[in-house]
């Protein structure tokens, strides 16, 4: 299997520009995390995904964070307008059933918001 | 606000001896308990889980869990220097939608 893949891997863009984004996860997996992470903050849940459908966005920080599911293998993380302070690691990761499963991290992408 | 606390290091041990990391949690009706592993520059894996109190092994790893006093531990034993990582702990609520809560994780390194 190939793993949870993302893209981009790293996105330089400039305040104010729109940020996208984009995990699949594994196949066959029911669940999918968007996890942002930073020196300052750790490893925080931005939100998660059962079957397609939101779960829990408390970990959304503000109205400039968007996430959509459309289909089982497709996930995107939307920052409009993005601003410094955006800048950090976001990680998709999957699980076959549940929150509490084991989860699989993607690589990553390095977002920098100059 | 659930909180889970971990000393951020760096924590050094020689090869070869045992490494402990330690966290606490805030919520006492947290039900599992996890550790990732997070090498510098990637993503985080998961190297163990514990639901029950008492220890839990796999091969050089021990997880302890005292709810009680609301900490969870990661005992590594004939530590090696693939050991050197940031490892994360991550604390499941239970019951309702959240998700996991993760500390800032610990700096181990181990001294060749």
């Amino acid at each position: 299997d190939a793993g949870v893949i993302q893209s981009p891997r790293h996105e330089v863009t400039e305040m104010g520009q729109e940020v996208t984004l984009r995990c699949k996860p594994i196949s066959g997996h029911d669940y999918l995390f968007w996890y942002r992470q930073t020196m300052m903050r750790g490893l925080e849940l931005l939100i998660y995904f059962n079957n397609n459908v939101p779960i829990d966005d408390s970990g959304m920080p503000e109205d400039r964070f968007s996430a959509k599911m459309p289909n089982a293998s497709f996930s995107t993380l939307k920052i409009q307008p993005s601003e410094p302070r955006d800048s950090a690691v976001y990680f998709c990761a999957s699980s076959v059933s549940g929150v509490q499963e084991t989860q699989y991290f993607g690589p990553g992408t390095r977002l920098l918001v100059l | 606000q659930k909180e889970v606390e971990q000393n951020s290091g760096p924590l050094s041990v020689p090869e070869g001896a045992i490494a402990s990391l330690n966290c606490t949690y805030s919520d006492r009706g947290s039900q599992s308990f996890f550790w990732y592993r997070q090498y510098s520059g990637k993503s985080p894996e998961l190297i163990m889980f514990i639901y029950s109190n008492g220890d839990k092994e796999d091969g050089r790893f021990t997880a302890q869990l005292n709810k009680a006093s609301q900490y969870v531990s990661l005992l590594i034993r004939d530590s090696q220097p693939s050991d050197s990582a940031t490892y994360l702990c991550a604390v499941f609520p239970g019951g309702g939608a959240d998700g996991l809560t993760f500390g800032k994780g610990t700096h181990l390194i181990i001294q060749p």
